[in-house]
């Protein structure tokens, strides 16, 4: 089975800019988390999302936003991007809300100039 | 701010030595779990206890949970250098649905 895959891995933008990241979840899993990790805050949850809906949201500006397909595919959408926005983004997909383990993907690192 | 803090937050051993790292988080749970990265790359679960659970093995893995001093510890025995990784603890709320929170992580070292 194929595990969690997220698109692009790596992304340069500048100030300003918006950018979209692109999650797959594992075949038959249909909750998808993401979170965002750097050195000075860590892990943080960003959303989850479960069926298309969004059931949980983390401590993050309006900028950050994401959506969840029919098939659970993911995106998350941050707008006006800021050089702290710099991090690598990890998606998670699970097999529901189960509260069990979660699987995550490789992760896209997001530079901001 | 994060729900656990861990500690200690590197450590360096010698391959066959024993790995323990600890996890304190601040609020009741419903699981814990420890989790493995290498390299900024994505996390590996390695292994969930439950909040009704005291000990659980996995392999090479030891992990305990004390509910009541709100800690967690794992143990990794006879480590390798493949061991090499950073190490975090997650906490599961019962009303945060598949919601992860994470401890700051230990950066683990294992020299050849």
């Amino acid at each position: 089975k194929a595990g969690v895959t997220q698109t692009p891995r790596y992304l340069i933008k500048t100030r300003g800019q918006q950018v979209t990241l692109s999650c797959s979840p594992i075949s038959g899993h249909r909750s998808v988390s993401w979170y965002q990790q750097t050195p000075g805050q860590g892990l943080q949850f960003l959303f989850e999302y479960f069926s298309e809906t969004q059931r949980n949201k983390g401590n993050f500006p309006g900028r950050f936003s994401g959506r969840q397909f029919s098939n659970s595919r993911s995106e998350m959408n941050v707008s006006t991007l800021e050089l702290g926005d710099s991090a690598l983004y990890l998606c998670a997909s699970s097999l529901a809300r189960v509260r069990g383990e979660q699987f995550f993907g490789p992760g896209t690192r997001l530079t901001v100039l | 701010s994060q729900q656990g803090e861990e500690d200690p937050q590197a450590l360096s051993i010698q391959e066959g030595e024993n790995a323990t790292m600890n996890c304190s988080y601040k609020t009741s749970i419903n699981n814990l779990q420890w989790y493995r990265q290498n390299s900024g790359r994505g996390l590996v679960h390695l292994i969930l206890i439950r909040s009704n659970e005291r000990e659980k093995h996995s392999g090479r893995l030891r992990v305990t949970l004390d509910t009541s001093k709100k800690s967690s510890s794992l143990l990794i025995t006879a480590s390798r250098a493949a061991d090499t990784a950073s190490y975090f603890c997650a906490t599961v709320f019962g009303t945060s649905g598949s919601r992860l929170t994470f401890g700051e992580g230990t950066q683990l070292t294992v020299n050849p």
